[in-house]
């Protein structure tokens, strides 16, 4: 079955930084591509990265700031935070597209709150 | 950067009745559309995808039409679960990768 089990998120300061985790079971992950997706409260879905094997992408809202990276022999993927905003707060996924084409998603990991406020 | 624009933003229904979501691209994404359910404090779960595509375990009330910029998610009889946010979202031409604003449908 697959997983993906997100850790990490928290309260933090404008300008400071985070780490999120998630960590995936049931399939290969090295071999699929995996996305970061935000959606502020109220507000709906936000594409943040990708990354397929050592290929990176980024939202221009994001790009400088925010760092995907994947730990293959760990089964997890990361999104290193730094220079955080208040805009940056946000529920933020992990997802796959595991049993259909890459570019959709049809499992998400939980949900991880990253909150920025002085 | 494709601009998907979904219409209505709120549907007011009753159970039983038909259900039918716009999702409208700012330029042709052939076929590459998804759509996803999502509940309060829940992630969002694929429904449909490659425009008309099921995903695994989506019941057949469930059902996308659609191809270029015009798509449609047609939901055929709706069942209490079914009252949701609806999002659509364009795998066809990135980075980005985009999506709706979101239609939510409530209970009438």
């Amino acid at each position: 079955e697959v997983q993906l089990v997100q850790s990490g998120g928290g309260f933090v300061q404008p300008g400071g930084s985070l780490r999120l985790s998630c960590e995936a079971s049931g399939f290969t992950f090295s071999s699929y591509w995996m996305h970061w997706v935000r959606q502020a409260p109220g507000k709906g879905l936000v594409w943040v990265s990708r990354i397929e094997r050592d290929i990176t992408t980024y939202a221009d809202s994001v790009k400088g700031r925010f760092t995907i990276s994947r730990d293959n022999a760990k089964n997890t993927l990361y999104l290193q935070l730094n220079s955080l905003r208040a805009e940056d707060t946000a529920v933020y996924y992990c997802a796959v597209g595991y049993n259909i084409p890459e570019g959709f998603f049809d499992y998400w990991g939980q949900g991880t709150l990253v909150a920025v406020s002085s | 950067e494709i601009v998907l624009t979904q219409s209505p933003a709120t549907l007011s229904l009753s159970p039983g009745e038909r259900a039918t979501l716009s999702c409208r691209a700012s330029q042709s994404i052939n076929y590459s559309l998804a759509w996803y359910q999502q509940k309060p404090g829940q992630a969002p779960r694929l429904l449909i995808y490659d425009a008309s595509a099921w995903a695994t375990g989506i019941p057949a009330r469930f059902s996308g039409s659609g191809y270029g910029t015009d798509f449609t998610l047609t939901i055929s009889s709706l069942e209490p679960e079914d009252f949701a946010v609806y999002y659509c979202q364009q795998g066809g031409t990135w980075p980005p990768w985009t999506f709706g604003q979101g239609t939510k449908v409530e209970i009438k």
